[in-house]
């Protein structure tokens, strides 16, 4: 059964960068046709899509963050990560990380499964 | 991008009873690119729905969703104890994927 698993720091601080793991487990990154990607959910909040990977290294990210984000996978530990840039209290949120494929369109469709999720704090 | 707004914000319901959900989008969401997701407090989304009626595994049919263009929503036929939660709608017809709101659905 696929599993992820969100690790990394639960405070960051204002200005820094927020840096955060997903382990798969249960199939290999490469094994078939998805994408693996970030969601977040600033308490009590909605959610908010925040980029995407392809096992062969091709992302896209959400525009509203794209100069702020880096997506990158570890093929070797089944791992890929997110990297959020100069963070300020607005980034404090639950991350999530998630398997998806795309439509005809090349625009990530429904998300399944989903990380049990981190809490990340940005605060002095 | 396409703005998804959710009503009503909470719906307050017996077991029993029916829970219809809807989902309204600023523009067009073709080809039915729309989805659904259940939250539990303390718990990530679980995708209940997506496309035209096409239920996850595991997801009872007691769920189902209906809609095009930019009204959609989400029937819940008969609510047990453990559909109590929180229900987001996403669309993935244009990018940025964007989510509603939310509508909690809570035990009257």
């Amino acid at each position: 059964q696929l599993q992820l698993q969100e690790s990394g720091p639960g405070l960051v601080k204002p200005s820094e960068t927020l840096s955060l793991t997903c382990t798969v487990s249960g199939d290999s990154l490469s094994s078939s046709n998805y994408y693996w990607g970030w969601i977040r959910q600033p308490q009590g909040k909605g959610l908010e899509w925040i980029g995407s990977i392809y096992y062969r290294g091709a992302t896209f990210y959400n525009p509203s963050l794209k100069t702020r984000v880096t997506v990158s996978i570890d093929m070797s530990k089944n791992q890929f990560s997110l990297s959020l840039k100069s963070v300020t209290a607005a980034d404090t949120a639950v991350y999530y990380c998630v398997k998806h494929s795309i439509t005809i369109f090349s625009v990530p469709n429904w998300f399944d499964p989903w990380g049990q999720g981190a809490l990340v704090t940005v605060s002095s | 991008e396409i703005v998804l707004t959710q009503s009503p914000g909470t719906l307050s319901l017996s077991p029993g009873e029916r829970a219809t959900l809807s989902c309204w989008a600023s523009q067009s969401v073709n080809s039915n690119f729309l989805a659904w997701y259940q939250q539990k407090p303390g718990q990530a989304p679980r995708l209940l729905i997506y496309g035209v009626s096409n239920r996850a595994a595991g997801i009872p049919d007691r769920f189902s969703n209906s809609g095009s263009g930019t009204d959609f929503a989400l029937t819940i036929s008969r609510l047990e104890p453990e559909d109590f939660a929180v229900y987001y709608c996403q669309q993935y017809a244009s990018s940025p994927v964007t989510f509603g709101g939310g509508t909690k659905v809570e035990i009257k």
